[in-house]
């Protein structure tokens, strides 16, 4: 238990569904990340958010939308996704350099 | 080539046998961070180096991170099946931005009996 959590854990969805996952932390910390992750490749940091505005966007596709209401909570927002998409995608919060992750998302899409 | 390359990609061993996992990087590594992650799980947080030359254990593994700050290693002794897992390092390489790590490919460890 690293004291972030992620639902759902798991996700099937088809290309033209739209569907969001959420990640929330209530460890006081002040940045929070979304990283994908697939096979055989390194993790793949998606967005940062630090105090509620994002500082990072790696050139990622529209049809992923992140949203961090206020530091405890962030969202990835999915639509029109396609099949090379599908990946565990990981959520994780920091105060200063260590990251703490979530269990992961792992998103099939279909 | 990666930012940061580990080695081996995967590695299996019998319990009770010592290895080590190496991670390396042709820059200057500001933080060093390793990981443990269960398949298709999050990343647990295992321990951080930061000074070159620097060493730290818990329980049976230990991480050093090399004077040139360049390349790092974690060592199990007597490995469990319990620390069967994957383990990706991880590194700021840019100073000033501490929000930002750059992670290895990872290495996977199966422990047999």
């Amino acid at each position: 238990e690293t004291g972030v959590t992620q639902t759902p854990r798991h996700l099937v969805m088809g290309m033209t569904n739209k569907k969001s996952l959420k990640c929330e932390q209530h460890l006081g910390h002040n940045a929070m990340y979304w990283y994908k992750q697939s096979a055989k490749k390194p993790l793949e940091l998606m967005f940062v958010y630090s105090l509620e505005e994002r500082v990072e966007n790696n050139s990622v596709p529209s049809r992923f939308s992140p949203e961090c209401p206020n530091s405890s909570h962030l969202f990835l927002h999915l639509h029109t996704l396609q099949p090379e998409d599908s990946a565990l995608y990981l959520c994780a919060s920091s105060l200063g350099t260590l990251q703490f992750f979530g269990p992961g998302t792992r998103l099939t899409v279909l | 080539s990666q930012e940061l390359e580990q080695s081996p990609q995967s590695l299996i061993v019998q319990e009770g046998k010592n290895l080590t996992i190496n991670c390396t990087s042709s820059k200057t590594l500001y933080g060093l961070y390793w990981y443990k992650q269960k398949y298709g799980e999050g990343l647990i947080f295992l321990m951080m180096l930061q000074k070159g030359g620097e060493e730290k254990s818990h329980e049976k593994i230990t991480a050093k991170l090399d004077e040139k700050k360049q390349q790092s290693s974690l060592h199990i002794t007597a490995s469990q099946p319990s620390h069967a897992g994957i383990y990706l390092c991880g590194a700021d390489m840019e100073p000033g931005t501490a929000s930002k790590l750059t992670f290895g490919t990872g290495t996977r460890l199966q422990v047999t009996l």
